[in-house]
């Protein structure tokens, strides 16, 4: 079956100006989580969905960051006021459920550049 | 929070060698400990997972050992090849049935012929 989609693939956008990055998880994953990895760097946690309970926002990194997902399906993070340090590659990533004992399915990421 | 390490940034070994990454953690004691590939410009892929009970885990040439007394687990690829050459990460969560991963910054491994 399909895996975790990701899209754009690439984006490039000048400072100050709204990105919005748009997740497909695997059907029937109520687990969905984003993360941020900059050039060379390990994975940074931004912030995870758990079926209908509040996400857990807790990786986000400014309140310019926000991210909605729509019951079990679709997320999307947006990016207000990009800023030059906002450049990385996001990844999205899907599970039967959270937790250490689900395997998390990822996506092949958003590239994002800032000029 | 939880704090992972993982052993050097970069392991270099020949084909044919064991190579051999560490994982260690800090603070909570995780239910279950995970390890990830990750090839450049790609996500990363599940390889395996190893509950805290299990001493060890093994799939064709990989192997995972989970130490929950040293607090740490191993990785080992047995006969390696250039193929092997990605960078690995391990994962882990907070011992509670939900909640997210915690991942290490990987180790990159380069297997040369």
């Amino acid at each position: 079956g399909a895996g975790v989609s990701q899209s754009p693939s690439n984006k490039v956008t000048e400072k100050g100006k709204d990105v919005e990055l748009r997740c497909d998880p695997i059907s029937g994953h109520t687990a969905l989580y984003w993360y941020r990895q900059r050039l060379g760097q390990g994975l940074e946690f931004l912030i995870y969905f758990q079926g209908n309970s509040a996400p857990d926002k807790s990786g986000l990194p400014s309140d310019r960051f926000s991210a909605e997902r729509t019951g079990e399906s679709v997320s999307t993070l947006t990016i207000q006021r990009t800023q030059q340090e906002d450049s990385a590659v996001y990844l999205c990533a899907s599970s039967l459920a959270s937790g250490g004992l689900n395997e998390q399915f990822f996506g092949p990421g958003t590239r994002l550049t800032v000029l | 929070s939880q704090k992972i390490e993982q052993n050097s940034e970069a392991l270099n070994i020949q084909e044919g060698k064991t190579a051999t990454l560490t994982c260690n953690y800090t603070n909570y004691s995780p239910a279950y400990l995970q390890w990830y590939r990750q090839d450049p410009g790609r996500g990363p892929v599940f390889l395996l997972l190893i509950r805290e009970n299990e001493k060890e885990k093994r799939k064709e040439r990989l192997k995972v050992t989970f130490d929950t007394t040293l607090k740490q687990s191993l990785f080992h690829i047995t006969a390696s090849q250039p193929a092997d050459s990605a960078t690995y990460l391990c994962a882990l969560d907070r011992g509670s049935t939900l909640g997210r991963l915690y991942f290490g910054r990987g180790t990159q491994l380069t297997v040369w012929p």
